[in-house]
C-alpha cells in the first residue's frame, strides 16, 4: 500500500536558522510526492511536488524539498526561518487510478519558529 | 480566480441531526474530494469523484455518510443521524482528472461540531 511517514509530530526552530521536515515514503511504482502547509483554521495550500527530474524541487515561500530515492525520503527545507513558517506542514503522496488519482497524507508535523 | 468554496464554515448540531456540507470545486476542475481531520486519524480522504461519478468511497466511514455531486460545480456530503464522533474538520478540494500528477486546490473547511 502507497503511504507517507512523517517521524516528527513537531519541530521547534530558532528564526534565521535552517529547517528541516522530514518525511519518508513507502509507493509502488513511480513515486509522486507532495508538501502542504496549513496555517490554522484554515485550508492546505500546495508548496511543492516531486514528479519527476531534478531531485530538489523547489516551492513556495522560499521552501524546498530534497526527493532521495535511496533513502526514500522526501524532506522539506528551508534556509532561513522565519517566524510566519509556524504552521502545520503535510507529507503526501498521489495514488494514480486509470484516471486522476487521490492524495494520502502523512499526519503532519507541527512547525515552531521562535524570535 | 475563486478557489474551492465550502458552506457552512461552523455548523454546530446536536446528536441525531441531519448534516448538508457544501462544496463549490473550481470551475474547469472535474476531480473533487472530501476529507476529514481530526486530532486523532490526521487527515482521511471520504470520498473521491471523477467527473461527477464516485470513484473510491472506502473511506466513508458507515452508512450515516453519503455524498453526491449532481453536476460538476456543486457536491454535498450528508451525514444522517449525527453523532459527537463525527464532530471534525471537512475538507473539499478538487483537481483536474487529465493532470492526475497535479496538485489538490483545498477550500477553507467546514468545521462540525455535534454535541
Amino acid at each position: 500500500a502507497q503511504s507517507v511517514a512523517q517521524p516528527e509530530d513537531q519541530v521547534n526552530v530558532a528564526e534565521g536558522n535552517p529547517l528541516t521536515v522530514k518525511c519518508t515514503y513507502s509507493v509502488s511504482g513511480n513515486p509522486y510526492l507532495f508538501w502542504y502547509v496549513q496555517y490554522p483554521n484554515r485550508g492546505l495550500q500546495f508548496l511543492l511536488k516531486y514528479i519527476t527530474g531534478d531531485n530538489l524541487v523547489k516551492g513556495s515561500y522560499g521552501f524546498e524539498a530534497e526527493f532521495n530515492k535511496s533513502q526514500t525520503s522526501f524532506h522539506l527545507k528551508k534556509p532561513s526561518a522565519l517566524v510566519s513558517d509556524s504552521a502545520l506542514y503535510f507529507c503526501a503522496v498521489r495514488v494514480l487510478y486509470n484516471q486522476g488519482g487521490k492524495l494520502i497524507f502523512g499526519q503532519g508535523t507541527e512547525l515552531s519558529v521562535k524570535p | 480566480d475563486a478557489g474551492v468554496i465550502q458552506s457552512p464554515r461552523h455548523e454546530v448540531t446536536e446528536m441525531g441531526q441531519e448534516v448538508t456540507l457544501r462544496c463549490k470545486p473550481i470551475s474547469g476542475h472535474n476531480s473533487l474530494f472530501w476529507y476529514r481531520q481530526t486530532m486523532m486519524r490526521g487527515l482521511e480522504l471520504l470520498i473521491y469523484f471523477n467527473n461527477n461519478v464516485p470513484i473510491d468511497d472506502s473511506g466513508m466511514p458507515e452508512d450515516r455518510f453519503s455524498a453526491k455531486m449532481p453536476n460538476a460545480s456543486f457536491s454535498t456530503l450528508k451525514i444522517q443521524p449525527s453523532e459527537p464522533r463525527d464532530s471534525a474538520v471537512y475538507f473539499c478540494a478538487s483537481s483536474l482528472v487529465t493532470a492526475p500528477t497535479g496538485e489538490l486546490f483545498f477550500g477553507e473547511g467546514s468545521r462540525l461540531t455535534v454535541l
